[in-house]
């Protein structure tokens, strides 16, 4: 149980265009779901946090115009980088945790999405 | 604010020998807290995790942690560590609903 999916694994866009990101809790349903950056070698960057049904809350730093959070249900959150630059190649990773199932919070991992922006 | 702190970047251990990943935390009240593993190219998988109770916390894999409130600590160990078990780990605390992460540490294992 708990498994939540990521799609694309990887992709490879060109300077300028936007990338959607979709995550996905395949055998539960989450009331809240998260998007971290990782670098290379690196901890977790927390970007945003996304509750069902409402806007998300951006950390301080993410521009929430070039990274745009939708949970529009109780399983699917996407993430679309727009105007994508080589800055913003990176790993994103997502995790899912549903706050009603008393689990204390716990969030349950994607397997990540490798994106490169040439 | 809470802080994760993961005192060990990277460590190696030969195959069969025993293993403790350390990870320290702050925080004033009792904590959630979580050790997650990553491979290469990988998403984050749950290890275990210690909300309250017993304070030696079986998880999956063959590993436990202890809590220890007095100092404050959550380290993680295994008493036969298999070549497959490389990766990076994670110590992680909930700080309002939010994971906090420590830097991590490589685990290399030695044929």
């Amino acid at each position: 149980g708990a498994v939540v999916s990521q799609h694309p694994s990887w992709v490879i866009c060109k300077s300028g265009t936007s990338v959607k990101i979709e995550c996905r809790s395949l055998d539960f349903q989450a009331t809240t779901m998260f998007w971290y950056r990782q670098f290379p070698k690196q901890s977790l960057m927390l970007m945003a946090t996304s509750n069902e049904g409402s806007k998300a809350t951006y950390e301080q730093g993410v521009e929430k115009d070039k990274f745009l959070i939708n949970h529009a249900s109780l399983t699917l959150s996407t993430l679309t980088v727009t105007s994508a630059h080589p800055e913003d190649s990176s790993f994103y990773i997502c995790s899912a945790t549903n706050r009603r199932s008393g689990s204390g919070d716990t969030q349950y991992f994607g397997p990540g999405t490798r994106l490169t922006v040439l | 604010a809470q802080s994760v702190t993961q005192p060990d970047i990277h460590i190696t251990v030969s195959e069969g020998a025993s293993l403790e990943l350390r990870c320290n935390y702050s925080y004033g009240a009792t904590p959630y807290l979580f050790w997650y593993v990553q491979s290469p190219g990988q998403g984050l998988q749950l290890l275990l995790k210690y909300f309250s109770g017993d304070t030696l916390v079986q998880g999956i894999k063959g590993f436990e942690a202890e809590f220890k409130r007095s100092q404050s600590s959550f380290n993680l160990r295994k008493p036969s560590v298999h070549w497959s078990d490389a990766a990076e780990y994670f110590c992680a605390v909930n700080q309002g609903g939010k994971l906090i992460f420590g830097q991590g540490t490589e685990l290399s294992v030695k044929p």
